[in-house]
C-alpha cells in the first residue's frame, strides 16, 4: 500500500470559489505529479515537480497552479473554479529506480463544480 | 503521433474464467510498458513493468507479455475473481523522456460476474 494521501476525496463547490486539493506522501520521493482523469478517458498530466521549489506544467493545459515548499507536500490550487474543472484529480509520486521508476498514486479527489 | 490503444473497451466474464486484454502502441522510442489496475474511485496500482528486453512478466494471476517488434502487449488474467473487476490501464514510456511524459491508454473496464 502506497503512503500517498489526497484530501478531500470528494468536493462539490460553486462556480468562482477558490479551492486547494491536498496531496502528501511519506515515502520521501522527490518527484510528484498531478493528473486529471475524466470517466473512460486516459490520464492527463497537468503538473509535476522534481523536488522542492521545482514545478512544471504538464501536457494538458490547466488553469490550476501548484507549489512545492516541502518534499512531502504538493497541493494544487484553482483560483476560480468553473464547471469545466469537474473531473477526478490524481496525485502521484515516483521512486526512481532507473528504467523501472515506479509510480504510486493517491486515491484521488473527485471534484464537481456547480 | 505517440499513442496507446487498448481493446476491448469493456469486458464481462464469469468468475473463474480467464481473459486477455490487449494494448497496441505507437510510442517511439520505447523505454518500458506498464500495466495498472484501477478500482472504481481509486488511484491506479502498478501490476507489472516491462522493458524492451523482457517479453513476459507475472504478478500472481496476472501475466503480461510484450512484443516490442510489433508494439503489442497483452495482460492475461487467470482464474478471475470478483475483486478483479476494475479498469486495466496500459502505459508506455519513451526512452530518454521524463517519467512525467508517460502515454496512457483509456483502459479496459473488466467486470467479473459470480
Amino acid at each position: 500500500e502506497a503512503d500517498i494521501y489526497q484530501t478531500p476525496r470528494y468536493l462539490v463547490i460553486g462556480t468562482g470559489k477558490k479551492i486547494t486539493l491536498e496531496c502528501s506522501q511519506t515515502m520521501g520521493h522527490d518527484k510528484m505529479y498531478w493528473y486529471q482523469q475524466d470517466p473512460g478517458m486516459e490520464l492527463h498530466l497537468i503538473h509535476y515537480s522534481y523536488g522542492v521549489n521545482s514545478t512544471e506544467k504538464g501536457d494538458l493545459s490547466s488553469e490550476s497552479t501548484v507549489s512545492r515548499i516541502r518534499t512531502e507536500h504538493f497541493p494544487l490550487t484553482l483560483e476560480s473554479a468553473r464547471p469545466s474543472h469537474t473531473s477526478q484529480y490524481l496525485c502521484a509520486s515516483s521512486d526512481p529506480t532507473g528504467n523501472r521508476e515506479k509510480l504510486f498514486f493517491g486515491s484521488g479527489t473527485q471534484l464537481s463544480v456547480l | 503521433k505517440n499513442q496507446v490503444e487498448q481493446s476491448p473497451q469493456s469486458l464481462i466474464i464469469l468468475e473463474g474464467k480467464n481473459c486477455t486484454l490487449q494494448c497496441n502502441y505507437t510510442v517511439s522510442p520505447f523505454s518500458n510498458l506498464r500495466w495498472y489496475k484501477q478500482d472504481t474511485g481509486r488511484g491506479p496500482v502498478s501490476l507489472t513493468i516491462m522493458t524492451f528486453s523482457e517479453n513476459t512478466k507475472s504478478n500472481g494471476r496476472y501475466t503480461a507479455t510484450l512484443d516490442a517488434d510489433t508494439k503489442q502487449s497483452s495482460l492475461h488474467i487467470t482464474a478471475s475473481q470478483l475483486s478483479d473487476s476494475a479498469s486495466y490501464i496500459c502505459v508506455v514510456s519513451d526512452r530518454g523522456s521524463t517519467l512525467g511524459r508517460l502515454y496512457f491508454g483509456r483502459g479496459t473496464q473488466l467486470t467479473v460476474w459470480p
